[in-house]
């Protein structure tokens, strides 16, 4: 079983639509829940970062987390051609030690005009 | 602020040669850390620092390389006797202790 794990995809949303996207892990002792967005030929950039149980908005993003069920997922609403990227998720803490990130495959992404 | 800078950002060696690849991280950020990304796959960690001592290198592959951040700021990450395998984006992060990881552009190694 990988560390963590997502759908490769690609989920295809028409624009406007809301994307949701999700990501299991195997650590229950992960404490720090990242997603990235990463655009083709590029590095990872950081868009949510979430450490407690619940809910977390940032403009068009939410990102969710539920530890008991080592679920943490991203929504993207009024989705646009430019979300269309790879969204890594990546998880630090428990036995992978506090500090390294351990990232899924990442799910691809694409938006419809 | 200047976001991480990594250097040179694409490089090209023959089979056998050694390789160095630039970090600069983001100014005051303590940790820094190098990940390695294969095509179609997430980063995979190799080595992390704080300041200079290198706290975790689980990751790096091989005795071939080898890490440094002789100073706390700057690190280079050495690759010797390149092998076919060890093409792939080589990424550097840095972050405050315990913070957000920031990645620089990545550098994209191809061995022939």
């Amino acid at each position: 079983q990988k560390e963590v794990e997502q759908n490769s995809g690609p989920l295809s949303v028409p624009e406007g639509a809301i994307a949701s996207l999700n990501c299991t892990y195997s650590d229950r002792g992960s404490q720090s829940f990242f997603w990235y967005r990463q655009y083709s030929g590029k590095s990872p950039e950081l868009i949510m970062s979430i450490y407690s149980n619940g809910d977390k908005e940032d403009g068009r993003f939410t990102a969710q987390l539920n530890k008991a069920s080592q679920y943490v997922s991203l929504l993207i609403r009024d989705s646009q051609p430019s979300d269309s990227a790879t969204y890594l998720c990546a998880v630090n803490g428990g036995n992978t030690g506090f500090q390294k990130l351990v990232f899924g495959t990442g799910t691809r992404l694409l938006v419809s005009p | 602020g200047a976001g991480v800078s990594q250097s040179p950002r694409y490089k090209v060696a023959k089979r056998g040669q050694d390789v160095a690849l630039r970090c600069d991280p983001i100014s005051g950020h303590v940790s820094l850390f190098w990940y390695q990304q294969a095509l179609g796959q997430g980063p995979e960690f190799l080595t992390y620092f704080q300041n200079e001592a290198q706290l975790d290198k689980s990751g790096l592959p091989s005795d071939r390389f080898f890490a440094e951040r002789p100073e706390g700021s700057v690190s280079t990450l050495k690759i010797q006797r390149t092998q076919q395998e060890d093409s792939a984006v080589y990424l550097c992060a840095s972050s405050l202790v315990g913070y957000e990881q920031f990645f620089g552009p990545g550098t994209r190694l191809t061995v022939l």
